[in-house]
């Protein structure tokens, strides 16, 4: 069974572009969920959705946005990228029981 | 929201010693999970535990969900341990069905 895919796994992107990441859950996943590391703040939760809706959001600005289509796949977007975005952006899958399973995370750097 | 502290913050070990690192989180939790991170980045799942006790290989995880506390006992740890320990917890169901919540993390360090 493959694993969460998340794409690509490295960019750099100049202060002020947008960017656009993208996760595949694990087949029969429905739950998708976002996170960002930084040396500074840690593991933080961005947004999950299930079901193509958002069920839950952490507190990060308006930029911080994501969707997800009916194959459960995800995509989350930053607007206007600043230099405190630079960040490994991980993504998890999950069934409900069992726990969250994560992919190799996308690390993006704004220069 | 739940606050989730681990301990202790660095651990630096002989190989073949073994260990035991602490997670204590601050409100009831049905999802409890431990992971270690590799040096790419990726977080890898050791155990699911809410509760109990599991065992995996030289791996053992015991949940006391009453006292809201975990551990994670690692024994004769070898360098290949090495690397960044996190203990996260989420209550799924309700509106919170995947969130997590992390601690701060354990970096283990594993000498030869």
């Amino acid at each position: 069974k493959a694993g969460v895919t998340q794409t690509p796994r490295y960019l750099i992107k100049t202060r002020g572009q947008q960017v656009t990441l993208s996760c595949s859950p694990i087949s029969g996943h429905r739950s998708v969920s976002w996170y960002q590391q930084t040396p500074g703040q840690g593991l933080q939760f961005l947004f999950e959705y299930f079901s193509e809706t958002q069920r839950n959001k952490g507190n990060f600005p308006g930029r911080f946005s994501g969707r997800q289509f009916s194959n459960s796949r995800s995509e989350m977007n930053v607007s206007t990228l600043e230099l405190g975005d630079s960040a490994l952006y991980l993504c998890a899958s999950s069934r409900g029981t069992g726990g969250a399973f994560f992919g190799q995370g996308t690390r993006l750097t704004v220069v | 929201g739940i606050q989730v502290e681990q301990s202790p913050p660095d651990l630096i070990l002989q190989e073949g010693a073994n260990s035991t690192l602490r997670c204590n989180f601050s409100d009831s939790v049905n999802n409890l999970q431990w992971f270690h991170q590799n040096p790419w980045g990726q977080l890898i799942n050791l155990f699911y535990i809410p509760s109990g006790t599991k065992q995996n290989g030289r791996l053992s995880a015991t949940t006391v969900a009453t006292e809201r506390y975990s551990l994670l006992y690692i024994s004769s740890s070898q360098t290949t341990d090495s690397g960044v320990y996190f203990c996260a917890v989420g209550n799924a169901g309700g509106t919170s069905y995947g969130k997590l919540t992390f601690g701060q993390g354990t970096i283990l360090t594993v000498h030869p």
